[in-house]
């Protein structure tokens, strides 16, 4: 089935340095979107690429989208330490109406 | 957008017993879901709550084990019936609308301990 798998990673950066997170996925996609999640409550929704764009930005956000790769970069610019927090992507398909997580990558930014 | 309001946030709970969690959007959403993400891990979805008729569960989650309610387009609970420690988790709803190219909201989860 569908999933979105981001490489597993815990980055520790320092306050006001970049941090980029990854994301693979397995079939053809509609869409693929972050999700950020703050001491494991609710997720919030960052930034949704389709399939037919390559880049996209949002604020400090940049979201990268290769196709023919089948993956996905998170690049957070200039970070702050409420940044801290971990961050999922997920993939809509075509035909079906649930989202597929990965796994998600957990970044600490020191202050 | 939407805003969900999901409760309790947390409890405790005896083996055996069971526990029923509320989400309450504040606008009509067609689809809404449940999911359940042990610490650290990914979100499992639990079922596709469906208005009006059963819900659609996921392959490893049986409707006697987690009854789903959807009496309306912005309402939907989900009962851990019988619960194990197993079932210590947190579960949280979601919604989203039909079109595809449309974004999940999340209520902020329900942290369960089953002891």
């Amino acid at each position: 089935s569908q999933q979105g798998e981001e490489d597993p990673q815990a980055l520790s950066i320092q306050e006001g340095e970049n941090a980029t997170m990854n994301c693979s996925y397995k079939t053809s996609i509609n869409n693929l979107q972050w999700y950020r999640q703050n001491s494991g409550r609710g997720l919030v929704h960052l930034i949704l690429i389709r399939s037919n764009e390559r880049e996209k930005h949002s604020g400090r956000l940049r979201v990268t989208l290769d196709t023919s790769k089948k993956s996905s970069s998170l690049l957070i610019t200039a970070s702050r330490a409420a940044d801290t927090a971990s961050y999922f992507c997920a993939t809509a398909t075509y035909g079906n109406n649930r989202l597929a997580f990965g796994k998600g990558n957990q970044v600490v930014v020191i202050p | 957008s939407a805003v969900i309001s999901q409760k309790p946030s947390r409890d405790i709970c005896q083996r055996g017993t069971s526990l029923t969690i509320q989400c309450q959007v504040d606008s009509q959403v067609t689809m809404m879901f449940w999911y359940r993400q042990q610490p650290g891990q990914s979100l499992t979805l639990i079922a596709t709550a469906n208005q009006g008729s059963e819900a659609t569960y996921e392959s490893g989650f049986v409707i006697d084990k987690f009854p789903i309610s959807r009496p309306n387009l912005t309402f939907s609970t989900l009962t851990v019936s019988n619960m194990s420690p197993e079932d210590s988790s947190i579960y949280l709803c979601s919604a989203r609308d039909s079109l595809m190219n449309t974004e999940a909201f999340f209520g902020q989860g329900t942290r369960l301990t089953v002891v």
